[in-house]
């Protein structure tokens, strides 16, 4: 699994308050990512990281921020929850695959189910 | 809009059957991967298949890549039971970041 835990697994919060969700890593990976699965999207992009302090938007950034300090924690914000981002959250790293041209394979961590009522 | 569509987008068979799905892509890729997921759990990684290879296989896994028709399709044969998840193709065109767009998934059902 890469050591990649995410927290909390399981948050229900209400709409207007802001919410954090961690993503930690053990094996000093540089690129990070945050999606969210709901039914019939599939994973989208959040957000991604490829080193301390630098991140880049995804193709769902709209109402997301984050922050990376440290190689291993990826932080997901949303600011003023809204019923429209009760979702699945996953996080997570990609690692080379080595060999000709650029190939790597993504691992996930358990995921973080988000309800916003 | 995602990059990759699956079809079908379930499916149903019995343990031992052949299952296919097929994934379609809008613009040129380097590589293409699929993924597995199991019900509440998060995505593993099963194979890449690069832009330059026609076929690739792993264990039980067949994949396929059309790069003229911009299609791919993995072939999971004798099927077991255990092979009941979500299944969804990947396609990197970053080049730089290392990320993937995903597609909507194929709900693989296998009935023993």
């Amino acid at each position: 699994d890469a050591g990649i835990t995410q927290s909390p697994r399981h948050k229900v919060t209400e709409t207007g308050t802001p919410v954090t969700l961690r993503c930690h890593q053990t094996e000093n990976h540089r690129y990070m990512y945050w999606y969210r699965q709901d039914p019939g999207h599939g994973l989208r992009l959040i957000h991604y990281s490829y080193g301390v302090k630098d991140t880049d938007k995804g193709e769902v950034s709209d109402g997301y921020s984050v922050s990376r300090s440290k190689t291993e924690d990826f932080l997901l914000t949303l600011e003023s929850a809204t019923s429209s981002q009760t979702s699945v959250y996953f996080c997570a790293i990609s690692e080379s695959l080595g060999g000709q041209g650029a190939a790597y394979e993504q691992y996930f961590g358990p995921g973080t189910r988000l309800t916003v009522t | 809009s995602q990059q990759g569509e699956e079809d079908p987008q379930a499916l149903s068979i019995q343990e031992g059957e052949n299952a296919t799905m097929n994934c379609s892509y809008k613009t040129s890729i380097n590589n293409l991967q699929w993924y597995r997921q199991n019900s509440g759990r998060g995505l593993v990684h099963l194979i890449l298949i690069r832009s330059n290879e026609r076929e690739k296989h792993s264990g039980r896994l067949r994949v396929t890549l059309d790069t003229s028709k911009k299609s791919s399709s993995l072939l999971i044969t004798a099927s077991r039971a255990a092979d009941t998840a979500s299944y969804f193709c990947a396609t990197d065109v970053s080049g730089g970041y290392q990320k993937v767009t995903f597609g909507i998934g194929t709900k693989l059902q296998v009935i023993p």
